[in-house]
């Protein structure tokens, strides 16, 4: 089964701290995988995707499929950090479109 | 992005009743999407549209209707609400071609009371 998960609801951390958005896969195919945020008051936007290998932000993630892992990774977390991040996965066949979410994590990032 | 837009931001309904949310966008996107938002399950596909006319289910569309007569029109009717149905709806929009991302709308918070 297609499916994502993120295994942590709440990361809370101190501003100036890594952090790490943990996120799991299970597809059998070739995966495409993105992170998408959500601030306080504003739309879900992109993040990244595996497939530009960009850092956003300050945020890179690393496709491993070994251990069908796409962790979301910023050396030093910010205050204007703190949003809730969603993982997801793009369903074959890829050109519909369909993207499946995992549960979300929130990231609170204290002064 | 303005160039999606959904309303209404916030409905309450009684059990029962038929609810339409609309949604807009201004960019003749291909793809559309509905999303419902819930803690526990983040966000879960109900239905999805590949052009006018072409629209296909997602992972939660029991007790929904969408229908797609125009490219930028995408409304998702609750023919008969449940309380289970109470959630924040998410659109979004995308022209999938070179794997743009989705382009969300700002939600319409919906309770069913």
């Amino acid at each position: 089964a297609q499916r994502v998960t993120q295994p942590e609801k709440l990361l809370s951390v101190f501003k100036g701290a890594p952090v790490e958005l943990k996120c799991n896969y299970s597809y059998s195919g070739s995966p495409e995988l993105f992170w998408y945020v959500q601030y306080s008051r504003q739309r879900l936007q992109l993040l990244l995707r595996h497939i530009s290998r960009e850092s956003i932000k300050g945020f890179t993630a690393d496709l491993n499929k070994g251990e069908t892992s796409f962790h979301l990774k910023k050396p030093f977390a910010q205050e204007e950090d703190s949003a809730m991040y969603y993982c997801a996965l793009l369903l074959s066949p890829s050109n519909t479109g369909k993207l499946i979410f995992g549960q979300g994590t929130t990231l609170q990032v204290k002064p | 992005d303005a160039g999606i837009t959904q309303s209404p931001r916030y409905k309450i309904t009684e059990t029962g009743r038929q609810v339409t949310l609309m949604c807009h966008q201004t960019w003749s996107h291909s793809y559309m999407f509905w999303y419902r938002q819930d803690l526990g399950h983040g966000l879960r596909l109900i239905y999805y549209s590949a052009a006018a006319d072409i629209t296909d289910k997602g992972e939660v569309p029991d007790g929904y209707v969408v229908s797609r007569s125009k490219t930028e029109n995408f409304p998702l009717t609750l023919e008969s609400a449940t309380r289970s149905q109470t959630s924040v709806y998410f659109c979004a929009s995308s022209d999938w071609e070179g794997n743009s991302p989705l382009h969300f709308g700002n939600g319409t918070r919906l309770t069913v009371t």
